[in-house]
């Protein structure tokens, strides 16, 4: 069955150090999403993802975040100056299609541990 | 806007007996409401999803769901527990045409042997 992957499975970084996390989607989904989870808190959403473009953002994405889809795989979030407070499970998902009806697949997920 | 609110953040049950997780919903429009499991190190799997549907909803592993719009709730239930069950269960909700999802703060279910 087709999952979703994404790496590392655990990052630490210090304070103001840039990070990327990868994910690798479904490979014929066309929208992608990626979600954090503060411990002890709920996930939030973070941006989606549609045609190369970001589609909608929440407020949490601010310029300190980024999103690429460099090649026909992976979909990468980008963080440029990581804060104590960036430490969260980042979670990437992707969707065939946008309806609201349809599953979204989530990757197992991404510590991220800022020190 | 769309949010959930899962009440109790642990729940434990004996293998065998009912489960039952809460959650209660906030939603400005007719709200799509799904419930995800998450086992240790594995990602979030739809368990089963409300779309406007049958109020009732019969999800995976035996999982079955209700929509009560007088109650705004959508409380999950499995009539009798399995150990493997043990793990961690969002509420979440969206809005007909969006895609993003609003979760609850999750439910860390235990079953005792």
């Amino acid at each position: 069955e087709p999952e979703v992957t994404q790496t590392p499975s655990h990052q630490v970084t210090q304070m103001g150090q840039e990070v990327i996390l990868r994910c690798v989607p479904i490979s014929n989904h066309l929208y992608f999403y990626w979600y954090r989870q503060i411990l002890g808190q709920k996930v939030e959403f973070l941006v989606s993802f549609y045609n190369n473009e970001i589609s909608e953002k929440s407020e949490i994405f601010d310029d300190q975040f980024s999103v690429e889809r460099p090649d026909g795989s992976n979909f990468t979030l980008k963080i440029r100056s990581t804060k104590l407070e960036d430490s969260a499970m980042y979670f990437c998902a992707s969707i065939l299609y946008r309806s609201g009806e349809d599953e979204q697949y989530f990757g197992p997920g991404t510590r991220l541990t800022v020190t | 806007a769309q949010s959930v609110t899962q009440l109790g953040s642990h729940v434990s049950v004996s293998e065998g007996a009912l489960v039952l997780l809460r959650c209660n919903y906030s939603s400005s429009v007719p709200p799509y409401l799904f419930w995800y499991v998450q086992y240790p190190n594995q990602g979030l799997q739809l368990l089963l999803k409300y779309t406007s549907a049958a109020t009732l909803v019969k999800g995976i592993n035996g999982f079955e769901a209700e929509f009560k719009k007088s109650e705004t709730s959508f409380h999950l239930t499995k009539p009798s527990a399995h150990m493997s069950d043990a793990a961690e269960y969002f509420c979440a909700v969206s809005a007909p045409g969006a895609n993003n999802l609003f979760f609850g703060t999750g439910t860390r279910l235990t079953v005792i042997p």
